[in-house]
């Protein structure tokens, strides 16, 4: 079955020790995107590529980078993780990035990645 | 005002009910719609597309007012098993980023 995989689902950083997210898809979608999500709250975008096109957002941490080097697989590093970057992270694609409307936006999301800082 | 806004609940119904959910969005420019369902620590998971003025699928049907800038889910014949956060998704306009409301809590009970 076609999907996003993440590794690994659990993850256990000391406060400033750099850690790496891994995403894979097999779902061959253009755009890839990486989003922070806290309890009780929404999941809020960090970034995503389009194709090689990395696109972040105003208000994402410079402790957050990430890279795509190749369709299917994207990461996301946390450079000096503190501990207020304690969250579930979450991997989406989606086929297409654009106005209208379609499936082409539908996003599809990965199981997570539980990160503990200690 | 928040780009989406959602009642968070809970709601609290027995099985066998029927439930809605509002929720609202600030932009009238707005092109694409969705419902997510997200249970408890899981990742959020694609329920419906809303397309044009709504549509249906089984016991779930979404419906779009673009006049009052609304959208709408109703669950029927509520199973114990619906109980989760439903998220509305709007996408900002002029581009493909989605805007997550901060979701509606449904508890199903016996």
């Amino acid at each position: 079955d076609a999907m996003v995989i993440q590794n690994p689902r659990y993850q256990v950083t000391q406060f400033g020790k750099p850690v790496t997210l891994s995403c894979s898809q097999t779902l061959n979608h253009n755009v890839m995107y990486w989003y922070q999500q806290k309890s009780s709250q929404a999941p809020k975008l960090l970034f995503h590529y389009y194709d090689k096109d990395f696109n972040n957002e105003a208000d994402t941490p410079d402790n957050f980078q990430s890279r795509r080097p190749n369709t299917s697989f994207c990461f996301l590093d946390i450079r000096s993780p503190g501990l207020g970057d304690a969250a579930m992270y979450l991997c989406a694609t989606s086929r297409d990035w654009g106005e209208g409307t379609g499936a082409k936006n539908e996003q599809f999301f990965g199981p997570g990645t539980r990160l503990t800082v200690l | 005002r928040k780009e989406v806004e959602q009642d968070p609940g809970p709601f609290n119904v027995p099985e066998g009910a029927t439930v809605a959910f509002n929720c609202t969005y600030s932009n009238s420019a707005s092109q694409s719609f969705f419902w997510y369902r997200q249970d408890c620590r899981k990742e959020p998971k694609l329920l419906m597309s809303v397309y044009s003025s709504g549509n249906e699928d089984g016991r779930f049907t979404a419906q779009l007012n673009r006049a009052s800038q609304y959208i709408s889910l109703l669950i029927r014949d509520s199973k114990l098993s619906d109980s989760a956060t439903y998220l509305c998704v709007v996408n900002r306009v002029n581009t493909g980023k989605l805007i997550f409301g901060q979701g509606t809590t449904l508890q199903v009970k016996p």
